[in-house]
């Protein structure tokens, strides 16, 4: 079956603009959470979603925000990007919380100049 | 709070070589442990698991064992090909009835010499 897809794969945005990256999960996952890979932090764990419910949230600023569809489709939205925005940002879904294997899309890479 | 650590590395083998990555965590409760392998410009890949002491993941020749007492899940491949050459994350996902986020090691890079 597919595996965890994100779109769009590659962006580049302007300070101060505003970016919405898409992820749809592994057919019958209904978790979906979201994380940030820079060279500086490492993978950051941003938010977690189940059945469109935001059950947990990482340690960034109100200007990450996300969302799920009923669909268990997931978006994620960083409002007034900053030069330190740039990052891989990555997907991931499993079928349950707590301890269900999380499995990882290819990442949206965004550049912010 | 939870929190993992590895090896950063870079840890350069021959081919054929002996492979261990160690990775030591800190959790309350029962944590799943994993290992994700990230190839050059690619996302995470889960490589393997395990989800109770004593548990042995295995996967592509890969084993790492859940070592409550020392609390450690060390990664080891008993011969490494070129192929292996990618950045390997310790994580663990922590129980209980909220979701969990995983909390990652910060990765070690390998890198196989033929």
């Amino acid at each position: 079956k597919a595996g965890v897809t994100q779109t769009p794969r590659y962006l580049i945005k302007t300070r101060g603009q505003q970016v919405t990256l898409s992820c749809s999960p592994i057919s019958g996952h209904r978790s979906v959470s979201w994380y940030q890979q820079t060279p500086g932090q490492g993978l950051q764990f941003l938010f977690e979603y189940f059945s469109e419910t935001q059950r947990n949230k990482g340690n960034f600023p109100g200007r990450f925000s996300g969302r799920q569809f009923s669909n268990s489709r997931s978006e994620m939205n960083v409002s007034t990007l900053e030069l330190g925005d740039s990052a891989l940002y990555l997907c991931a879904s499993s079928f349950g919380q707590g301890g269900n294997t999380i499995y990882f899309g290819e990442g949206s890479w965004l550049t912010v100049v | 709070g939870n929190s993992v650590t590895q090896m950063e590395g870079p840890v350069t083998l021959s081919e054929e070589a002996f492979l261990t990555i160690n990775c030591t965590y800190t959790a309350t409760g029962y944590p799943s442990l994993f290992w994700y392998v990230q190839y050059p410009g690619e996302g995470l890949q889960l490589l393997l698991k395990a989800t109770k002491a004593d548990d042995k993941g295995s996967n592509k020749g890969f084993e790492a064992t859940y070592r409550k007492e020392t609390t450690s899940f060390h990664l080891e491949k008993g011969s490494v090909q070129v192929s292996d050459s990618a950045v390997y994350f310790c994580a663990l996902s922590g129980r209980g009835g909220g979701a969990d986020g995983l909390t990652f090691g910060k990765g070690t890079h390998l890198i196989i010499q033929p």
